[in-house]
């Protein structure tokens, strides 16, 4: 079946400029991740929807990160006011929502510039 | 203290070797651990879940050590392909979100 499809796959944009990305999870998965992934870095957890409960948004970085996750699908992580320390991979993930043993399948990720 | 350590290498051993990877990490309550594959500019896949007893999937074989809070990772008659970065992963419970280590990096030469 069809996996987790993020876009766009790439992104480059002026500092200060607002940006959206977008990942659809697998279907059926109700539990979806952000992570970030800057270069030579691990990954690194921003926010954390499951079902109908408040996201976990302990990892944001900054109040200038966002995320939804409308009908317990799609999710948009937007980032305003971009920086250059923005400039990551962006990836997403998600999971069944079962047992702390569910792996997590992600994303091919949107490689976000920040020039 | 970092939350999952790994020595990111890299290991540069040649085909056929055995190679060994370890991690560790610091939250005495985690519950699930994991090893992901990372192949350059490529999203993180999972390689294999690490169980109390120990697991083997074909070449590879992990184990667990919660008392050390140690995990290690064994590749025998290491191919070419397996050249990557492999993420130590660790988890709390439920479905809280993955903690990952910066990776250790192998490759393999012909």
């Amino acid at each position: 079946g069809a996996g987790v499809s993020q876009s766009p796959s790439n992104k480059v944009t002026e500092k200060g400029k607002d940006v959206e990305l977008r990942c659809d999870p697998i279907s059926g998965h109700t539990a979806l991740y952000w992570y970030r992934q800057s270069l030579g870095q691990g990954l690194e957890f921003l926010i954390y929807f499951q079902g109908n409960s408040a996201p976990d948004k302990s990892g944001l970085p900054s109040d200038r990160f966002s995320a939804e996750r409308t009908g317990g699908s799609v999710s948009t992580l937007t980032i305003q006011r971009t920086q250059q320390e923005d400039s990551a991979v962006y990836l997403c993930a998600s999971s069944l929502i079962q047992g702390s043993n569910q792996p997590q399948h992600f994303g091919d990720g949107t490689r976000l510039s920040i020039l | 203290r970092k939350e999952v350590e790994q020595d990111p290498g890299p290991f540069n051993v040649p085909e056929g070797a055995t190679v060994a990877f370890n991690c560790t990490y610091s939250n005495s309550a985690s519950q699930s651990f994991f090893w992901y594959r990372q192949d350059c500019r490529k999203e993180p896949k999972l390689l294999m879940s690490v169980y109390s007893s120990g697991n083997e999937d074909g070449r590879f074989t992990a184990q667990l050590n919660r008392a050390s809070q140690y995990i290690s990772l064994l590749i025998r008659d290491s191919k070419l392909s397996d050249s990557a970065t492999y993420l130590c992963v660790v988890r709390g419970s439920g479905n809280t979100p993955l903690v990952f280590g910066k990776g250790t990096r192998l490759s393999v030469i012909a």
